[in-house]
């Protein structure tokens, strides 16, 4: 069965700062990696997905994850980070082309000070 | 646009009642994903169905059930309810899966309190 790690469970960072989310997964085939954000009291959103093709993936709200496959790696970045982005961060993974739920990282919680 | 809908919004029992919440999903979607998150947790995948047939199972209790019916709603039955189930259940759908580029829709969620 497959697994996903987010290495930082809580991030406090300050307005304009860059950001980087770890994500480490554990599965030996084709998957589809997923960033989702969960804005306090809202549902989950999509942010970005990778399914194949260029490893580097551009989402919403200026954000982009870059798949590294000898790291099994997915890791979230944003530039520079706003006040709104105070959020709870979930990578998951879910195998290639099948019917499968996803499976979720722990999460992070990210904190943008003003 | 028409997003997946989730009934009721928040419901509270007691412990060793049943409860049953219900998912709408997108129109065209297929497949419905059901979700637990407890407090301060990530989302755990329960169960899901495709075309009216289960598909995959998760960590979901012998307790509960749930079906998918002709209009692809779906519908998650919890029995003898537990402290330990109060949380925030969330619905997602897609397209079928082989055809669904992957990225589901979630609901708002259902947040049950057990007590």
């Amino acid at each position: 069965a497959q697994s996903v790690s987010q290495h930082n469970h809580h991030v406090i960072l300050s307005e304009a700062a860059s950001l980087e989310l770890g994500c480490n997964y554990s599965y030996g085939g084709t998957v589809n990696l997923f960033w989702y954000v969960q804005y306090p009291g809202q549902h989950l959103q999509l942010l970005l997905k990778y399914f194949s093709g260029d490893p580097l993936v551009k989402g919403i709200k200026g954000f982009e994850a870059e798949f590294i496959k000898s790291k099994f790696s997915f890791n979230l970045r944003k530039p520079s980070v706003q006040w709104s982005d105070t959020a709870e961060y979930f990578c998951a993974v879910r195998p290639g082309g099948g019917a499968d739920g996803l499976t979720f990282g722990k999460g992070t919680h990210l904190i943008i000070q003003p | 646009a028409a997003g997946v809908i989730q009934s009721p919004r928040h419901l509270i029992k007691e412990k060793r009642e049943t409860a049953t919440l219900k998912c709408y999903p997108i129109p065209r979607h297929d497949t419905v994903y059901w979700y637990q998150q407890g407090p301060g947790q990530d989302p755990q995948f329960l169960i899901s169905f495709y075309e009216k047939m289960q598909s995959d199972k998760g960590s979901i209790p012998d307790r509960f059930s749930a079906q998918q019916f002709s209009d692809y709603h779906s519908e998650l039955n919890m029995s003898s309810l537990e402290l330990g189930d109060s949380a925030l259940y969330f619905c997602a759908s897609s397209l079928a899966p082989g055809l669904s580029d992957g990225g589901y829709t979630f609901g708002s969620g259902t947040r049950l309190t057990v007590v």
